[in-house]
Order: structure tokens, then C-alpha cells, then sequence
């Protein structure tokens, strides 16, 4: 049973550019939620997708966005980067009804010049 | 605004002994209590929870302390083996919400 997958694993990105990051969760895990992770801190929650909708959001501006599909596999995307984007972001899914238990996926690489 | 801390950058330990990581939090509405371990270029792993209506709970060689009223709590490893060493997580849940909130982490190393 494959983990939680993200791709691509690394990337650099110019400054003002956007990107995509994708996410496919746990068999059977329905809720996925992003984190990012600037070097030398934990991880800060982004927001939660769940029934293809954005279900919690948190401290990030409107140039992070996202998407889940029918499948449950969800996209990150972030406008006009900043250098301040720079960071591992991190995926993790979870099973129907237990949001608190987290699988987290190896993380996207972003960096952005 | 800092909501979830862990004071220790780093905690060196011999193997075989006892290593104790420590967490702070300041919200008393927070429900559940996480503790993850990261390896390098790997995801956070789950490692071991608390509810808040309990003060401790075990698992094997890890156990987890919570004490409400200093708004703290600790994970203890015995005995400390050379593959624990990692970066430590402890995470704070606020209510019924799947948001995460996590400390900076603290860098174990297991020395043989």
C-alpha cells in the first residue's frame, strides 16, 4: 500500500512565478492538508481540502491556493513567489472521519531564486 | 505568536540512556497532543499522541507525560537506541480541526 506521494521533489522557480505542487494521499484517506516548512521551524499549516473543498485555511495569503479532485488527489498553487516561499512543502492525508491522524508525504522542495 | 514551543534546539544522548524531549504550549482550548519524528528528505511520522483528559500515555519505548495545569509535556524514549536519532516534533490540535500546529522541533542524536 503506497504512502502518501507528492511530486515534483524538488524545483526551482524565478521570483514572481507560480507553481503547482501535487499530492496524492493514502489508500482510502479522504482529507489532505498542506503544510510549509521554512528551514529550522515546524511545520505551519496552509489549509485542508476535504470533499473538494477547502474546509480550514490557515495564516497564508490568497496567493496559495488549491484544489482536491474527485480521487481525493489534491494541487497546491502559488502566485507570484516570493523568495520567502522558499521551503519543503509538506502533504499528509487522512482516513474518513479521523482528521487528527496525519500521514505525511516526503515533501516538495521549493526554491525559489 | 508562538502557540506550541520546544526550547531545545538539540539534546545529545547515549544510547541506552533515558532522552527527554520537552514541549510548551500556551492555548488551554488545544484537544490532542502529537508527537512526530523526521528523518532527513522523509515526512514527519507519527510517533505517539495524548488526549487532553489524560496525563500519560505509553507505547512501547516512548511514553508521553502531559501535565495541564504547567501547560507542558514531555516525551521520554528508554532506552535510547542510535536509530532514534531525528528531528522530534510536538504538535498541538485545536479541537475537532485537523489543523496541526507544530513547534520548531528538537534535534535528537543517539550516541553509540
Amino acid at each position: 500500500d503506497a504512502g502518501v506521494t507528492q511530486s515534483p521533489t524538488h524545483l526551482i522557480k524565478t521570483r514572481g512565478q507560480q507553481v503547482t505542487l501535487r499530492c496524492s494521499p493514502k489508500s482510502g484517506h479522504d482529507t489532505v492538508s498542506w503544510y510549509q516548512q521554512a528551514l529550522g521551524q515546524g511545520p505551519q499549516f496552509i489549509f485542508q481540502y476535504y470533499e473538494e473543498e477547502e474546509r480550514q485555511r490557515g495564516n497564508f495569503p490568497d496567493r496559495f491556493s488549491g484544489h482536491q479532485f474527485p480521487n481525493y488527489s489534491s494541487e497546491l498553487n502559488v502566485n507570484a513567489l516570493l523568495l520567502g516561499d522558499s521551503a519543503l512543502y509538506l502533504c499528509a492525508s487522512s482516513p474518513p472521519g479521523l482528521i487528527y491522524e496525519q500521514y505525511f508525504g516526503p515533501g516538495t522542495r521549493l526554491t525559489v531564486t | 505568536d508562538q502557540q506550541v514551543k520546544q526550547n531545545s534546539p538539540s539534546l545529545s544522548v547515549q544510547e541506552g540512556r533515558i532522552s527527554i524531549l520537552n514541549c510548551d504550549y500556551t492555548n488551554s482550548m488545544f484537544d490532542y497532543f502529537l508527537w512526530y519524528k523526521k528523518y532527513p528528505a522523509e515526512g514527519p511520522t507519527f510517533l505517539i499522541s495524548i488526549s487532553s483528559i489524560k496525563d500519560k500515555n505509553e507505547d512501547g519505548r516512548f511514553t508521553v507525560f502531559l501535565n495541564k495545569s504547567a501547560k507542558h509535556l514531555s516525551l521520554h524514549i528508554v532506552p535510547s537506541q542510535p536509530g532514534d536519532s531525528a528531528v522530534y516534533f510536538c504538535a498541538a490540535l485545536p479541537g475537532n480541526t485537523g489543523k496541526l500546529i507544530f513547534g520548531q522541533g528538537t534535534t535528537l542524536q543517539v550516541k553509540p
